[in-house]
């Protein structure tokens, strides 16, 4: 089946830097890779989605690159605020159309 | 519109004890999922709803059962719980399974001992 590894599992930066996470996928059918986001004691919500038949989408201060040939997707978060903590999960969909989610990366912005 | 709920917020079983974790949404949504959540981990899928009527095993099924009691119900059951099955659950939904967002209840913290 489907397997998403994630990294870093931790990021600390400054505010006003930029964030980069990275995930890798398994399976070369999967064509749709999401990012939630998950603040301390709630719930995940999606923040951005990527599709196969584009490399990169932006949203604000958000973006997605997707890399099929290498089998990884990353996020990219600029100008990072104190309300960008959070820990960030990325997913692929599987054979059975079902979401695979990586382990997740604590993002920790110092003001 | 409350989007997905869960019930309860919080329990503490013993190990042996059965429970049932309720899930309703009021978005029309055909797909239903529920996830566990464990530090390290990310959100592992036990059981999913492709629509009213179907159930199907996810990543992590055993030790739980499910119902898909209409479109907006669905509820997960553990038969006699486990430490193991302490962990933080998650139910969710979506317009249909595959490239759909997918809405996440508040979550369900069950403790076993």
């Amino acid at each position: 089946g489907e397997n998403v590894e994630q990294h870093p599992s931790t990021l600390s930066v400054q505010e006003g830097d930029s964030a980069v996470i990275k995930c890798t996928y398994s399976d070369s059918a999967s064509n749709y890779f999401p990012w939630y986001k998950q603040e301390l004691g709630k719930r995940p919500q999606l923040i951005i989605d990527i599709r196969s038949n584009v490399g990169e989408k932006k949203d604000q201060r958000i973006a997605v690159t997707l890399n099929k040939t290498a089998k990884h997707f990353s996020l990219h978060i600029t100008e990072t605020q104190p309300e960008d903590s959070a820990v960030y999960f990325c997913a692929a969909n599987n054979a059975g159309n079902m979401l695979t989610f990586g382990g997740g990366t604590r993002l920790m912005v110092k003001p | 519109n409350a989007g997905v709920t869960q019930t309860p917020k919080f329990q503490v079983l013993k190990t042996g004890q059965s429970m049932t974790l309720q899930c309703a949404q009021d978005m029309n949504h055909n797909s239903m999922y529920w996830y566990r959540q464990d530090p390290g981990m990310g959100l592992r899928l036990i059981y999913y709803s492709a629509s009213e009527g179907t159930t199907d095993k996810g990543e992590v099924p055993n030790g739980y059962n499910v119902s898909r009691l209409n479109k907006r119900e669905f509820s997960l059951r553990l038969e006699s719980a486990a430490p193991s099955q302490t962990s933080v659950y998650f139910c969710a939904s979506s317009e249909a399974s595959g490239l759909y967002e997918q809405y996440f209840g508040p979550g369900t913290r069950l403790t076993v001992t």
